[in-house]
């Protein structure tokens, strides 16, 4: 099994500051095959980019991804007030599929 | 627009049984992959199980492996998850997903349905 793990745990920022949040696995990721959601309180998750680097459909430019292999890094260049939930990496090269931690960014 | 409605989520005993239900609507159920992911109260996202487009293969966490059971009637648009032996760590929003292509990333969630191991 992968273990993606999450870090910073909580990343205190204000609007229009630039997050970085980073997700390294326990062994390579198959095919760059590692997505980022979005989840705000109350609310279910929300598919935000997959294979790394690509944009799910309707997602704003300011959310980036990078990476392959074990290291992986999710980008918000400017944050909105929208912005400020919880950020959760996936792999889904290999079964079982994993989740990371989380990461939650929050206002400071 | 997709619209994934899940039910069938309540209280139950431990060692109980429950059968979780989704009822997809919007886009060609037959033609994607269907997951299920929960999230149990205050933590983080942990996928459960998936099922290929007809439904032909199966895939389990390790925790649910032999406990858990995935199936889908392409017919009426709907995947489930048949639950068996439950535990008190099994308690959590049950969530089902479109997976995006197939591929495993979940590209379209429904609202959940809580479930409560708890005697």
């Amino acid at each position: 099994e992968i273990v993606l793990t999450q870090s910073p745990g909580t990343l205190s920022l204000s609007p229009g500051e630039r997050a970085t949040l980073s997700c390294r696995a326990s062994q390579s990721v198959s095919n760059s095959n590692l997505a980022w959601y979005q989840q705000r309180p109350g609310q279910a998750p929300r598919l935000l980019i997959y294979g790394a680097s690509s944009r799910a459909t309707g997602i704003p430019d300011r959310f980036s991804g990078s990476g392959s292999g074990t290291d992986f890094t999710f980008t918000i260049s400017r944050l909105e007030p929208e912005d400020f939930a919880v950020y959760y990496c996936q792999q889904y090269g290999s079964s079982p599929l994993t989740f990371g931690g989380g990461t939650k960014v929050e206002i400071k | 627009d997709v619209q994934l409605l899940e039910s069938g989520g309540g209280l139950v005993q431990p060692g109980g049984s429950l059968r979780l239900s989704c009822a997809a609507s919007g886009f060609a159920f037959s033609s994607y992959a269907m997951s299920w992911v929960r999230q149990a109260p205050g933590k983080g996202l942990e996928w459960v199980s998936a099922i290929s487009s007809r439904g032909s293969n199966a895939y389990y966490a390790d925790s649910m492996k032999g406990r858990f059971t995935i199936s889908r009637d392409n017919s009426k648009s709907t995947v489930y998850l048949q639950m068996s032996s439950l535990r008190a760590e099994d308690t959590g929003v049950y969530y089902c997903g479109k997976e995006r292509a197939s591929k495993g990333d979940i590209d379209s969630w429904g609202q959940g349905t809580l479930v409560t191991v708890s005697s």
